[in-house]
């Protein structure tokens, strides 16, 4: 099966600044990698996503890169508010069938 | 109203119970799918279907089993609960792969 490693675990940012969560997978045979959103109480929400034939894609203040050769995968986050503040989580798609998530980080912005 | 609802929202038992959770969607889609999160560990992949009669097992199917008793129906049961299963429990749906999956609310299950 697949392995998804992610860093950092925790991270906290002051509002406004950027932040960068990292993620490594094993099996290069996954070709589509999501990001999801978990807030308190709820279940993960995709907030973007990005398939094996793009290198990099952005949507308002998130973007997400990702580079083959090396399987790894980054989220972006830039101009951080408060509301950003939740776990996000990586997740590698291996043919279609099956949801591979990393381990998840913590994400705090300080007002 | 949610598009994917699961029932109970909470739920305590004791060891050895027959226990049944349970996922309705509203979506449409069918391919259906149950998760267990545990702290520091992510979602894993309990069970997936693709449609009524196809049932796959996923990375951590041991101790689970599950019925789809209709496109919109995908039920997760524990025939004999064990304290080790104490999780968050999550449905998703999608329209096909690889795509968005939508999910759930979860079920909190603790076993005594």
């Amino acid at each position: 099966g697949e392995n998804v490693e992610q860093h950092p675990s925790t991270l906290s940012v002051q509002e406004g600044d950027s932040a960068v969560i990292k993620c490594t997978y094993s099996d290069s045979a996954s070709n589509y990698f999501p990001w999801y959103k978990q807030e308190l109480g709820k279940g993960p929400q995709l907030i973007i996503d990005i398939r094996s034939n793009v290198g990099e894609k952005k949507d308002q203040r998130i973007a997400v890169t990702l580079n083959k050769t090396a399987k790894h995968f980054s989220l972006h986050i830039t101009e951080t508010q408060p509301e950003d503040s939740a776990v996000y989580f990586c997740v590698a798609d291996q043919s279609g069938n099956q949801f591979y998530f990393g381990t998840g980080t913590s994400l705090t912005v300080i007002p | 109203d949610a598009d994917v609802t699961q029932t109970p929202r909470n739920r305590i038992t004791k060891t050895g119970k027959r226990i049944m959770l349970e996922c309705s969607q509203t979506k449409g889609h069918d391919r259906m799918y149950w998760y267990r999160q545990d702290p520091g560990l992510g979602l894993r992949l309990i069970y997936y279907s693709f449609d009524v009669k196809d049932i796959n097992k996923g990375e951590i199917s041991d101790g689970y089993s599950v019925s789809r008793q209709a496109q919109a129906k995908f039920s997760l049961s524990l025939e004999s609960a064990i304290p080790n299963q104490t999780a968050l429990y999550f449905c998703a749906t999608s329209a096909g792969s690889p795509n968005e999956q939508f999910f759930g609310p979860g079920t909190r299950l603790t076993v005594l």
